[in-house]
């Protein structure tokens, strides 16, 4: 398989706190996408990072790409309770970026 | 939400019968998907189209087969249902094959 590993697989956090989740892949990568998917609907992209950049913001979300470990991670700061959702990342493969392998995907509760 | 619908949104079936699953985007773009979405095993590659009468396997693609004739429908198949088919389906289009876009899902029960 060519999933790779999110962690934690659910985190509960306050109001107002920061969120990291963190991806893992295996394969050489073309670039590093992170969606949300709320209970019960499609996912929803978020944000692309390629190959050649190490840290990408967009808004409250900050995500950074070490093609070294082959890692990366999400954080949104001061969480609302609208970001509860499950967030995956995904990657496009080197030579094949028209398909998506998406890791299994982080639960994240923002209680008020 | 991109211009992406998919029907039926829900379908209980019986073990055997066989199933149609539609995607219709109305986008023109050129790549569709069409994942599963199980607990445990997050999203899943089904097959994937890059073009009309273009279409390529995924990671789980035994059991389904698909076709696109036309650029914005892209159809599933499962040719006999299985119990292990009862899962979440969603359909996803992509103009670059990079960001994705994707319907809102097709629940899928296999009796």
């Amino acid at each position: 398989s060519q999933q790779g590993e999110e962690d934690p697989q659910a985190l509960s956090i306050q109001e107002g706190e920061n969120a990291t989740m963190n991806c893992s892949y295996k394969t050489s990568i073309n670039n590093l996408q992170w969606y949300r998917q709320n209970s019960g609907r499609g996912l929803v992209h978020l944000i692309l990072i390629r190959s050649n950049e190490r840290e990408k913001h967009s808004g409250r979300l900050r995500v950074t790409l070490d093609t070294s470990k082959k890692s990366s991670s999400l954080l949104i700061t001061a969480s609302r309770a609208a970001d509860t959702a499950s967030y995956f990342c995904s990657w496009g493969t080197q030579g094949g970026s028209e398909k998506l392998v998406f890791g299994k995907g982080t639960k994240l509760t923002v209680n008020p | 939400d991109a211009g992406i619908t998919q029907s039926p949104r829900h379908k209980v079936t019986e073990t055997g019968t066989p199933v149609t699953l539609r995607c219709h985007q109305t986008e023109n773009h050129r790549y569709m998907y069409w994942y599963r979405q199980d607990p445990g095993h997050g999203l899943r590659l089904i097959h994937y189209s890059y073009g009309v009468k273009d279409t390529d396997k995924g990671e789980v693609s035994d059991g389904y087969s698909v076709s696109r004739s036309k650029t914005e429908d892209f159809l599933l198949t499962l040719e006999s249902a299985t119990s292990s088919q009862t899962s979440v389906y969603f359909c996803a289009i992509s103009r670059q094959g990079n960001e994705q876009y994707f319907g809102p899902g097709t629940r899928l029960t296999v009796t």
